[in-house]
């Protein structure tokens, strides 16, 4: 069991800039979700897959964001047109249960700086 | 009302004493609850979930959860230096959403 892996660990980026992340998941887990924490803030729900499928989405996913899961494996968080506001953690989870039973493992996050 | 709420602390106790830590909810039909601990500047690692009434041991941890009074709690035992950090409750969407809903955090300190 290798764990939720993101890429890059940290980016730094000037507003108006797109920018993407990605997610590996747990091999075994065919769920996976993306998050964003701002400091002294708990996570936000941002979108979640089955397999390939993006069943659910959150209302602070603008239409700047997009996300993806082609092949029901790795996942990509795009933000386009990068303000200011997106600075923030973006942690990426799986878990192989459906809920409630969904117990979520995180992966080490991606530190966005919008400058 | 926020959905699920926790005390920000910081909640201090010395080495070896009994920490508790504790988290409410408003979504009466959630079924399930999630203890996350976060050390600074890392992603929140998952140490404890409930899912029926009662009491729930894992070592040091205690998750207790009271659906009637939508009252979630963390007890840790013999506390540690290395359990100081922020600890966040986290409870399942409404409606059987894949989600999960977290308080703003409590921050541990214990102290040596």
């Amino acid at each position: 069991d290798t764990g939720v892996s993101q890429d890059p660990r940290h980016k730094i980026t000037k507003r108006g800039q797109n920018v993407t992340f990605r997610c590996d998941p747990i091999s075994e887990h065919n769920r996976l979700y993306w998050y964003r924490q701002t400091l002294g803030q708990g996570p936000e729900f941002l979108t979640y897959f089955q397999n390939e499928a993006q069943l659910e989405k959150s209302r602070l996913l603008s239409d700047r964001f997009s996300a993806e899961r082609p092949k029901g494996s790795f996942s990509t968080l795009e933000i386009q047109r990068t303000e200011q506001g997106d600075s923030a953690m973006y942690l990426c989870a799986s878990s192989r249960g459906r809920a409630p039973y969904n117990e979520q493992f995180f992966g080490p996050g991606t530190r966005l700086t919008v400058l | 009302q926020k959905e699920v709420e926790q005390n920000s602390g910081p909640l201090s106790v010395p080495e070896g004493a009994i920490a508790s830590l504790n988290c409410t909810y408003s979504d009466r039909g959630s079924q399930s609850f999630f203890w996350y601990r976060q050390y600074s500047g890392k992603s929140p690692e998952l140490i404890m979930f409930i899912y029926s009434n009662g009491d729930k041991e894992d070592g040091r941890f205690t998750a207790q959860l009271n659906k009637a009074s939508q009252y979630v709690s963390l007890l840790i035992r013999d506390s540690q230096p290395s359990d100081s950090a922020t600890y966040l409750c986290a409870v399942n969407g409404q409606g059987g959403s894949e989600k999960l809903v977290f308080g703003k955090g409590t921050k541990l300190t214990v102290n040596p």
